[in-house]
C-alpha cells in the first residue's frame, strides 16, 4: 500500500523559499504522476502543480512563476519549491498521487508551513 | 470551471440521509468528478470519482454513493454514521484548466 509523507522546514521567512519533500513508501514512484495540493487555514483546497515521474511538470498559472516541482526516482521521492513567499503562503501543504491523472489518491498527512519573520 | 457545493453547512442526525451538491460553472468534460472526505487534522480522502463521481473508491463503505452529468453533481450518504461528520470537497480535472475544488460542505451533527 503506497504511503506519503510531506517533510521540511515548518517556518520560513517572507521573501525566502519554501522547500518541501514528500518521500513515497510501498510503491514506486515511477509510472505515475505526483502532486501537491495546498490549504490554508480554516480555507480550502488549492493544487499547485504535478510531475511526472519521468520529469515533465504542470502548474496551478496563479502560482506557475514561483513554483518548482521536481523528481528523484533513486530516492522514491518529490520535492516542491515555492519562492518569494508571503504570509497568504501559510498553509498546510500535501502530497498526493494522481490516481489515472485525474484524481488525487492516497495523500501524505500534510505539513503545515507558516510564512513569518 | 468553477464548482460551488451546496449547501455551506448541514446539519443532521446520524441515521438520517445527506444530500451534497456540487454545481459547475459550466459543463463538465466526460462528466468526470471526484468526492473527497476530510476529517479534522486529516488529510482529504478519495470517496468517489469517474463519471458521475459514481465509482467508489477502494475501502469506501456502499452507503456513500454520487451521481450526476453536466454541470449538477450529487453526493448522498443513505444512512448518517457518526464517522461521516466531516468536510466534503468536490473536485474535477480540465486539461486545459487544472485542477478545481469545490469550497467545501460541512457535514456536521445535529
Amino acid at each position: 500500500q503506497v504511503q506519503l509523507q510531506e517533510s521540511g522546514p515548518g517556518l520560513v521567512k517572507p521573501s525566502e523559499t519554501l522547500s518541501l519533500t514528500c518521500t513515497v513508501s510501498g510503491g514506486s514512484i515511477s509510472g505515475y504522476y505526483w502532486s501537491w495540493i495546498r490549504q490554508p487555514p480554516g480555507k480550502g483546497l488549492e493544487w499547485i502543480g504535478y510531475i511526472y515521474f519521468s520529469g515533465s511538470t504542470n502548474y496551478n498559472p496563479s502560482l506557475e512563476s514561483r513554483v518548482t516541482i521536481s523528481v528523484d526516482t533513486s530516492k522514491n521521492q518529490f520535492s516542491l519549491e515555492l519562492r518569494s513567499v508571503t504570509a497568504a503562503d501559510t498553509a498546510v501543504y500535501y502530497c498526493a498521487r494522481l490516481f489515472t491523472k485525474r484524481w488525487f489518491d492516497p495523500w501524505g498527512q500534510g505539513t503545515l508551513v507558516t510564512v513569518s519573520s | 470551471i468553477v464548482l460551488t457545493q451546496s449547501p455551506g453547512t448541514l446539519s443532521l442526525s446520524p441515521g438520517e440521509r445527506a444530500t451534497l451538491s456540487c454545481r459547475a460553472s459550466q459543463s463538465v468534460g466526460s462528466s468526470y468528478l471526484a468526492w473527497y472526505q476530510q476529517k479534522p487534522g486529516q488529510a482529504p480522502r478519495l470517496l468517489m470519482f469517474g463519471y458521475g463521481a459514481s465509482s467508489r473508491a477502494t475501502g469506501i463503505p456502499d452507503r456513500f454513493s454520487g451521481s450526476g452529468s453536466g454541470t449538477d453533481f450529487t453526493l448522498t450518504i443513505s444512512r448518517l454514521e457518526p464517522e461521516d461528520f466531516a468536510v466534503y470537497y468536490c473536485q474535477h480535472y480540465d486539461s486545459s484548466q487544472g485542477y478545481t475544488f469545490g469550497q467545501g460542505t460541512k457535514l456536521g451533527i445535529k
